[in-house]
């Protein structure tokens, strides 16, 4: 079983729709979640990171449920420059000075 | 502020030669981190350093790759002999000194063709 696990889509939405997608993890010691999206032929960036109460950054959402160990991503109001492959990262331990399980991606389409 | 800077951008090579990827991390991130991806196979975790010293090479594929960092502001991937397998596109990644709760920040990447 993968360490962070995404449905690799791709999900496509219609311009200023709304489309949200989790990832599930497997360790519980977990203790960093982040959402990188990561555009075509480029270098993964940081969207956000996800906090336990779950937070906002513009018309994205993330949301973190510990016990069920799944992380989600709302976008709303999808624009064109939406589109790209979104990963869910986490961290791998307590110990683990730091170091990232990468999903292998959800691709999110956005149509006009 | 300047990111992660990695060199060459592209490669192109034939197998059997020796391949040298170089990467500059942020300034001051004490922790540096090497990656793979592929279409195939994702992102994957070759090695990572916590300042200067290898933390972790199991990712590293096999005794043909090499990593360095002999400073807190270089680090070098190397693969000799190179083969086709090795084509993807390698990434360096550096993260804030002493901050296990902070993202990584990635380099532009190298996009690694073996002939």
């Amino acid at each position: 079983r993968k360490e962070v696990e995404q449905d690799p889509g791709p999900f496509n939405v219609p311009e200023g729709a709304t489309v949200a997608f989790n990832c599930t993890y497997s360790n519980s010691a977990s203790q960093s979640f982040f959402w990188y999206r990561q555009d075509c032929r480029k270098e993964p960036k940081l969207l956000m990171s996800v906090y336990s109460s779950g937070n906002e950054d513009g018309r994205f959402t993330a949301q973190l449920n510990r016990a069920s160990q799944y992380i989600s991503l709302l976008i709303r109001d999808s624009k064109l420059s939406d589109s790209a492959t979104y990963l869910c990262v986490v961290s791998a331990g307590v110990d683990s000075w730091g170091k990232l399980q990468f999903g292998a991606g959800t691709q999110v389409v956005v149509t006009p | 502020d300047a990111g992660v800077i990695q060199s060459p951008r592209h490669e192109v090579t034939e197998m059997g030669q020796e391949v040298t990827l170089r990467c500059k991390p942020i300034s001051g991130h004490n922790s540096l981190f090497w990656y793979r991806q592929t279409m195939m196979r994702g992102l994957e975790l070759l090695i990572y350093f916590n300042n200067n010293v290898p933390i972790d090479d199991s990712g590293m594929p096999e005794d043909r790759f090499s990593a360095k960092m002999p400073n807190a502001s270089f680090s070098t991937l190397k693969i000799q002999p190179s083969e086709p397998r090795d084509s993807a596109v390698y990434f360096c990644a550096s993260r804030p000194k002493d901050r296990l709760d902070q993202p990584q920040h990635f380099g532009d990447g190298t996009r690694l063709s073996i002939l």
